[in-house]
């Protein structure tokens, strides 16, 4: 069974460029985050979709970002214009069942973004 | 202060010793995660608990949910071992995971 898969493993795009990060979850997960590591900080929340709707996007950083998830399958983060401060890497991670149900998240390989 | 604190931040072993993380959290969970990130890899998941104690191959995680603490311990540690070592807490209220800073371990030959 394929885990959960993220392109591009990297990607260096200058400041003020779009930059579109994917995520296909393990088939038959509704429940898909992502994640977000900036250099020496531990790993924040950024949202969470059920299916196509967001559940909770509490996290997203910004109006630059935009995530969808269209037909409930895959999903998409766009940073749209990108600065400095939004190299990292994000990571996306899938599960059954929402993890405060005590679901186990599996995790993608993680894009490294970097904006220069 | 972050609501997961880890510790140690980096630790060095040599291959064969046995090896405790520690996780302390502040919030009330639904369940701990640790998760470990090899160098430039991604994201596994090792345990998931929220009372008692598990263990797989040389790996064991505990938690103590009324001291809010949990470990990982490596035995007979090797070299493939080194990683980071995640620990991420499941909230109890939004259910999202808050996340440690992680310990970078090596384990020399």
């Amino acid at each position: 069974e394929a885990g959960v898969t993220q392109f591009p493993s990297h990607s260096v795009i200058e400041k003020g460029q779009t930059v579109t990060l994917r995520c296909d979850p393990i088939s038959g997960h509704d429940n898909l985050y992502w994640y977000r590591r900036v250099m020496g900080k531990e790993i924040k929340f950024l949202l969470h979709f059920v299916k196509e709707s967001k559940q909770d996007e509490s996290g997203m950083p910004n109006n630059r970002f935009l995530a969808e998830r269209t037909g409930g399958t895959y999903s998409t983060l766009k940073v749209q214009p990108a600065e400095l401060e939004d190299s990292g890497v994000y990571f996306c991670a899938s599960s059954q069942a929402p993890i405060r149900a005590g679901s186990e998240a599996f995790f993608g390989q993680g894009t490294r973004l970097t904006v220069v | 202060k972050n609501e997961v604190e880890q510790s140690p931040q980096n630790l060095t072993a040599q291959e064969g010793e046995f090896i405790t993380i520690n996780c302390s959290y502040s919030v009330g969970i639904s369940a701990l995660h640790w998760l470990q990130q090899h160098p430039g890899g991604g994201i596994v998941s090792l345990f998931m608990l929220s009372s008692g104690k598990k263990k797989h191959g040389r790996l064991i995680a505990t938690i103590n949910i009324q001291e809010k603490h949990s470990s990982l311990h490596i035995t007979a540690s090797h070299p493939r071992d080194s990683a980071v070592y995640i620990c991420a807490v499941g909230e109890g209220s939004q259910g999202n995971l808050i996340f440690g800073k992680g310990t970078k371990l090596s384990v020399k030959p």
